[in-house]
């Protein structure tokens, strides 16, 4: 099966500053890795995802990258602010598995004034 | 529209005791999901359904059983809890495409 390591576990940036996660996934047959932001006490959310046949994907102050080759993706937030903070998680999915997602162990990103 | 919605809220339960969890989507997604999510250990799949009639297992399936009579409602049975499944249970849902998977506000179980 598949096998998804997200590092740092915790991150504590400035504001303004950027912010950026890593995952590395096991499986070269997966095909989407979306990314979801868990605020405290609250259900996780879709913020952006990619697919495997494009290399980045952008959405304002947030960004995917994937390299297929090495099997990692990376999460960027750019000016990040205070409500930025939240646990992201990052996910993968194997073609033919269905929908099922494979997990991060997620990061806790802290935006600090 | 609700979406997805989970019963209860937050349960203490003794060990032993058999307890359902309740899950309920009205954007007609044919598949759901169950997921268990532990401090440090991130969201670990359950079981899930592709569509309703069919079921199967995930990453931890043991201790758990589900259902999916319909399109709505996907249960998790806990048939005779242990204090290892102290956690916060998660039910998702999803379409074919989109195939972004929605996910419901979440169940507090604790397990004494």
């Amino acid at each position: 099966g598949e096998n998804v390591e997200q590092h740092p576990s915790t991150l504590s940036v400035q504001e303004g500053d950027s912010a950026v996660i890593k995952c590395t996934y096991s499986d070269s047959a997966s095909n989407y890795f979306p990314w979801y932001k868990q605020e405290l006490g609250k259900r996780p959310q879709l913020i952006i995802d990619i697919r495997s046949n494009v290399g980045e994907k952008k959405d304002q102050r947030i960004a995917v990258t994937l390299n297929k080759t090495a099997k990692h993706f990376s999460l960027h937030i750019t000016e990040t602010q205070p409500e930025d903070s939240a646990v992201y998680f990052c996910a993968a999915r194997l073609t033919g598995g269905g929908n099922k997602l494979t997990f991060g162990t997620g990061t806790q990103l802290k935006v600090e004034l | 529209i609700a979406g997805i919605t989970q019963a209860p809220t937050s349960q203490i339960l003794a060990a032993g005791r058999r307890m359902t969890l309740r899950c309920t989507q009205d954007m007609r997604h044919n598949a759901m999901y169950w997921y268990r999510q532990d401090l440090g250990l991130g969201l670990r799949l359950i079981h899930y359904s592709n569509t309703a009639g069919t079921t199967g297992k995930g990453e931890v399936p043991d201790g758990y059983s589900v259902s999916r009579a319909n399109t709505d409602d996907f249960p998790l049975t806990l048939a005779s809890a242990v204090p290892s499944q102290t956690s916060v249970y998660f039910c998702a849902s999803s379409d074919e495409a989109p195939d972004t998977q929605y996910f419901g506000p979440g169940t507090r179980l604790t397990v004494l």
